[in-house]
């Protein structure tokens, strides 16, 4: 069955390091999408790619990264963590407009 | 621009009760409306979604929802909560016009109670 993952499922990490979270899909979507879930604030989306070589800045992208080298995985680059970015963070990829889009299990990262 | 408004971050309902989730969009096309749940320590799956045709759609468990473009709402109800709906419910929103992403309302925590 096709499937999306995220790796690591936890990190701890310390200020100033850099992190790259993982997502891989084997549905062959073009979409790719990673957000961050914080209390109150449902999901934000970070960045998004439509295809191979194609990013795109979401609403809460300052510190953020990606990079699409491929259909398969979008990897999220904190370039240097801070403790404003301890959040869930959720990789999700959909076929197109209006389609259903799957999600990851997500990636709990803690920045101390 | 869109955004979603999601009245009510937390509801209880007892075990056989209307359940009543709401949702209100703002957008400058029409939209397609999505409603996603999900459980404790896992990620979001899809209830059900409207794109064009009938407004009342059905999702899975038991869940529908009706589009109201006067009311600029998508409401999601059940008619009767069991205890494994608890759960957090998002509202989301896409344009119909291009592009592809995704705009979350910020949950409503769903408890259900004997």
């Amino acid at each position: 069955d096709a499937e999306i993952t995220q790796s690591p499922r936890h990190k701890i990490t310390e200020t100033g390091r850099q992190v790259t979270l993982a997502c891989h899909q084997t549905w062959n979507h073009n979409n790719m999408f990673w957000y961050r879930q914080d209390l109150g604030h449902g999901l934000r989306l970070i960045h998004y790619s439509y295809g191979v070589q194609d990013t795109n800045k979401g609403e809460v992208s300052d510190g953020y990264s990606v990079s699409r080298s491929n259909t398969e995985d979008l990897p999220l680059t904190l370039e240097s963590a801070a403790s404003s970015q301890t959040s869930v963070y959720f990789c999700a990829s959909m076929k197109g407009a209006g389609t259903e889009a799957f999600f990851g299990q997500g990636t709990r990262l803690t920045v101390v | 621009a869109q955004s979603v408004t999601q009245l009510g971050s937390h509801v209880s309902v007892s075990e056989g009760a209307l359940v009543l989730l709401r949702c209100n969009y703002s957008s400058s096309v029409p939209p397609y409306l999505f409603w996603y749940v999900q459980y404790p320590n896992q990620g979001l799956q899809l209830l059900l979604k409207y794109t064009t045709g009938a407004t009342l759609v059905k999702g899975i468990n038991g869940f529908e929802a009706e589009f109201k473009k006067s009311e600029t709402s998508f409401h999601l109800t059940k008619p009767s909560a069991h205890m494994s709906d608890a759960a957090e419910y998002f509202c989301a929103v896409s344009e119909t016009g291009g592009g592809n992403k995704l705009t979350f309302g910020t949950g409503t925590q769903l408890k259900v109670e004997l």
